[in-house]
């Protein structure tokens, strides 16, 4: 399988736990976005990187998220102190630095207890 | 502020019928679109994309339309199967550079095919 994979599929977490996703691209995508998506609604945007480099958050990520990419390769996302609120799908994309066509793996659930 | 929604929360057809499904937008420097089918359970697939130099763009059993004088952008889907039965998004690139790869969804629309 040469798609975007993500890792876990599923997460259950008591409130207050540190929860942290992976994601890994298509082999030749230079561009990673995360998205989240809740029950019923379209994806939200978070954040992305172009190789290593995080060149944008979206004002929904707060203090509590950091996404990394440190080789331009995986990324990992993590969620401190996780809230409620965080349950949601975290979505991981990929596409080639030219081409918008975005890739998406199958996501990971999270459920926060 | 940026908006992109579809019409209809729900759509039913007959299969063999046509389906259409609607979208609107409300950021005029939007210039990238693009429609992704989503099944229970997965990420979203993409299906095809339009931009906005264009008001048509055909792929295999697919169309989709661009007005951008109303700002509105429509996916059809001929001949719909049962494996058609899916949430539909469409997505637009609100930068306008169609570079950007942040893409502002709508809600979605589900599509029941009907045997």
């Amino acid at each position: 399988d040469t798609g975007v994979s993500q890792d876990p599929r599923h997460k259950i977490t008591k409130r207050g736990q540190n929860v942290t996703f992976r994601c890994d691209p298509i082999s030749e995508h230079n561009r990673l976005y995360w998205y989240r998506q809740t029950l019923g609604q379209g994806p939200e945007f978070l954040t992305y990187f172009q190789n290593e480099a995080q060149l944008e958050k979206s004002r929904l990520l707060s203090d509590r998220f950091s996404a990394e990419r440190p080789k331009g390769s995986f990324s990992t996302l993590e969620i401190q102190r996780t809230e409620q609120g965080d349950s949601a799908m975290y979505l991981c994309a990929s596409s080639r630095q030219m081409n918008t066509e975005a890739f998406f793996g199958q996501g990971t659930r999270l459920t926060v207890v | 502020g940026e908006n992109v929604g579809l019409h209809l929360p729900t759509l039913s057809v007959q299969e063999g019928d046509n389906s259409i499904i609607n979208c609107a937008y409300s950021n005029s420097a939007s210039d990238y679109f693009i429609w992704y089918k989503q099944e229970s359970g997965k990420g979203p697939q993409f299906i095809i994309d339009i931009r906005s130099n264009m008001d048509k763009r055909q792929g295999q059993r697919v169309t989709v339309l661009l007005n951008k004088t109303v700002k509105h952008l429509s996916l059809q889907i001929a001949a719909t199967q049962p494996g058609d039965s899916a949430v539909y998004f469409c997505a637009e690139d609100p930068q306008g550079s169609g570079n950007t790869g942040k893409l502002i969804f709508g809600q979605g629309t589900t599509l029941q095919v009907k045997p």
